[in-house]
């Protein structure tokens, strides 16, 4: 089975402009989850789909925003880009409640 | 929120010797996974241990947990220098929530 597939693997936009990323689960899982990661704050939940519809939300700003498809691929959105979203975006699959899988990440760089 | 925290935030070893990390968390957990990332990439995998589980083996790994210390060890044996990676602990909140909280990771370096 192919894994978790994560496009673009590097991105680097400017402030002020908006990006989207995009994630294919494991074939058969439904429920994907998004995290980001950065050298001060380590890995943070962003949130997480299941069935086209968002089953839990993360501490972060409006400006996150994302969405499931009814193939359960996923794309999550930020807005109006700050300096600081510069990270490492990962998306995860899981079958079960349990184990997740990841994909590469997508490398965001703004400057 | 961080829920777990690793320990050490740094390991170097020789080959061949074992590597111990150890990860703590907060709140009460239905299991405990540790995952490996190499050099930035994507987490990969390594064990997801229950919370009415204490010990379990895969391969050269051994994860123990003891729930009444809220705490986790993940014992790698016979170290070899591509298990050179950052090492991570996630725990899901009870509750049925897909979300992990991760700890910061520990940097375990293995020496050829």
């Amino acid at each position: 089975k192919a894994g978790v597939t994560q496009t673009p693997r590097y991105l680097i936009k400017t402030r002020g402009q908006q990006v989207t990323l995009s994630c294919s689960p494991i074939s058969g899982h439904r429920s994907v989850s998004w995290y980001q990661q950065t050298p001060g704050q380590g890995l943070q939940f962003l949130f997480e789909y299941f069935s086209e519809t968002q089953r839990n939300k993360g501490n972060f700003p409006g400006r996150f925003s994302g969405r499931q498809f009814s193939n359960s691929r996923s794309e999550m959105n930020v807005s109006t880009l700050e300096l600081g979203d510069s990270a490492l975006y990962l998306c995860a699959s899981s079958l079960v409640p349990g184990t997740q899988y990841f994909g590469p990440g997508t490398r965001l760089t703004v400057l | 929120s961080q829920q777990g925290e690793e320990d050490p935030q740094a390991l170097s070893i020789q080959e061949g010797e074992n590597a111990t990390m150890n990860c703590s968390y907060k709140t009460s957990i239905n299991n405990l996974q540790w995952y490996r990332q190499n050099s930035g990439r994507g987490l990969v995998h390594l064990i997801l241990i229950r919370s009415n589980e204490r010990e379990k083996h895969s391969g050269r790994l051994r994860v123990t947990l003891d729930t009444s210390k809220k705490s986790s060890s993940l014992l790698i044996t016979a170290s070899r220098a591509a298990d050179t990676a950052s090492y991570f602990c996630a725990t899901d909140v009870q509750g049925g929530s897909e979300k992990l909280v991760f700890g910061k990771g520990t940097k375990l370096t293995v020496n050829p």
